[in-house]
């Protein structure tokens, strides 16, 4: 099951910025495990966007950027550009589980 | 560069066993731990299983646990997923994934294109 709360869609015409939030709990994001992030086109698998809370992997644009403060994390994408159209997930660690969660997930739309 | 190419998927039983193996290169595979996602069509993901560098650690997700073992043959640089006792809501694509960096909290940097599960009568 997922623990991480996403918002099921965001939508930006391009050139905007959107933010997509995940809460978490005190068990996962708020006993200080990192957030990763996770971007999923169609018909493929997921990518690591962003690892760490706020580190982006060589080849990720800095465009895309990440934070968490206490039980909450977020993903900003600047300057939106058609080819972000994706499935966007977070990801933690959950120690009361001992596992991993992710969260419900985040369509974004490029209108 | 690293590849890691999923296999054994298909329809299945309820009820019923399956294997699933996940093929690694590009990287030295007995150092890293490894990942067990799965995706249902339509929805989102759900981690399954981890099995540390060394295959002496394991941690499952309760849907999954007593029916599904995890585990890995460093020598063939090969991870496997083990299904037993299968439900039609195990019906999903299940992808490996690789972990980056020996820690808990470590993120996964590397995923297959995973290898599609029906449970079915």
């Amino acid at each position: 099951q997922s623990v991480l709360t996403q918002p099921p869609s965001v939508s930006g015409a391009p050139g905007q910025r959107v933010t997509i939030s995940c809460t978490g709990s005190s068990s996962n994001l708020g006993a200080d495990s990192d957030v990763h992030w996770y971007q999923q086109l169609p018909g493929t698998a997921p990518k690591l966007l962003i690892y760490g809370n706020n580190n982006r992997p060589s080849g990720v644009p800095e465009r895309l950027s990440g934070s968490k403060s206490g039980t909450s994390a977020s993903l900003a994408i600047t300057g939106l550009q058609a080819e972000d159209e994706a499935d966007y997930y977070c990801q933690s660690y959950d120690s009361s589980l001992r596992g991993y969660v992710f969260g419900t997930g985040t369509k974004v739309t490029v209108l | 560069q690293v590849q890691l190419v999923e296999s054994g998927g298909g329809v299945v039983q309820p009820g019923r066993s399956l294997r699933l193996s996940c093929a690694a290169s590009g990287f030295t595979f007995s150092s890293y731990g490894m990942h067990w996602v799965r995706q249902a069509p339509g929805k989102g993901l759900e981690w399954v299983a981890i099995i540390s560098y060394d295959g002496y650690n394991k941690n499952y997700a309760d849907s999954v646990k007593g029916r599904f073992t995890i585990s890995r043959d460093n020598s063939k640089n090969t991870l496997y997923l083990q299904m037993n006792s299968l439900r039609a809501e195990d019906t999903a694509i299940y992808y490996c994934a690789k972990r980056w960096g020996n820690y808990n909290d470590a993120p996964s940097d590397y995923w297959g294109q995973g290898t599609l599960v029906t449970v079915s009568s």
